[in-house]
């Protein structure tokens, strides 16, 4: 079956260093959703992506989709102790509203 | 964005005994899932929750042992039947209007002992 793969599986970064999550899955992707979930919390949705290559920013955050739509990327810019938590990219299959959550990332920040 | 809300927040249950979890959302949602996440771990999809007719299951999940309702577009209940201790997990639903956003709910956390 369809499996999405994430590296790093951690990452301690000082504060204000950058961090990037990579996402690659097995099979190709109509789309690919990123979502942060803190400790203790639940997973919250951070953005979509659509189209081969397609690059969004959102503040410090860039994500980027593969052009042969089977990989994308997160990068956060000058992290902060508030983006400690995990990081989960999440593929969908075409004509479904099925998503694949990857194995994620936990990042923690040290001050 | 939806307001999901879930009961009960968590529960420690004795082995061969059957909970029910409530999933409650503000608005009508056209789609509504059930995900298994164990601690320090990745979200695993249970069910596709279908209002009106049976819930539609992933691999490795079964009717008999996670029995789901939704009477309605804005409710849905996943029970956990005959527990035993690898049941122990976070469950969670998510809801849905759109080809990709997921709206989650604050989650289950299970102990079965």
């Amino acid at each position: 079956g369809q499996q999405v793969m994430q590296i790093p599986q951690y990452q301690h970064v000082q504060e204000g260093e950058d961090f990037t999550t990579y996402c690659n899955s097995s099979t190709t992707l109509s789309n690919i959703q990123w979502y942060k979930q803190r400790p203790g919390g639940h997973p919250v949705f951070l953005i979509q992506l659509v189209k081969s290559g397609e690059v969004k920013k959102q503040k410090r955050l860039t994500f980027q989709f593969g052009e042969a739509k089977k990989n994308s990327s997160l990068h956060i810019t000058a992290t902060q102790t508030t983006d400690v938590g995990t990081y989960f990219c999440a593929g969908g299959p075409s004509g479904t509203y099925k998503y694949i959550f990857g194995t994620g990332t936990r990042l923690k920040v040290l001050a | 964005s939806a307001v999901i809300s879930q009961k009960p927040s968590r529960d420690i249950c004795q082995r061969g005994t059957s909970l029910t979890i409530q999933c409650q959302v503000d608005s009508q949602v056209t789609m509504m899932f059930w995900y298994r996440q164990q601690p320090g771990q990745s979200l695993t999809l249970i069910a596709t929750a279908n209002q009106g007719s049976e819930a539609t299951y992933e691999s490795g999940f079964v009717i008999d042992k996670f029995p789901i309702s939704r009477p309605n577009l804005t409710f849905s209940t996943l029970t956990v039947s005959n527990m035993s201790p690898e049941d122990s997990s976070i469950y969670l639903c998510s809801v849905s209007d759109s080809p990709y956003e997921q709206y989650f709910g604050p989650g289950t956390r299970l102990t079965v002992t």
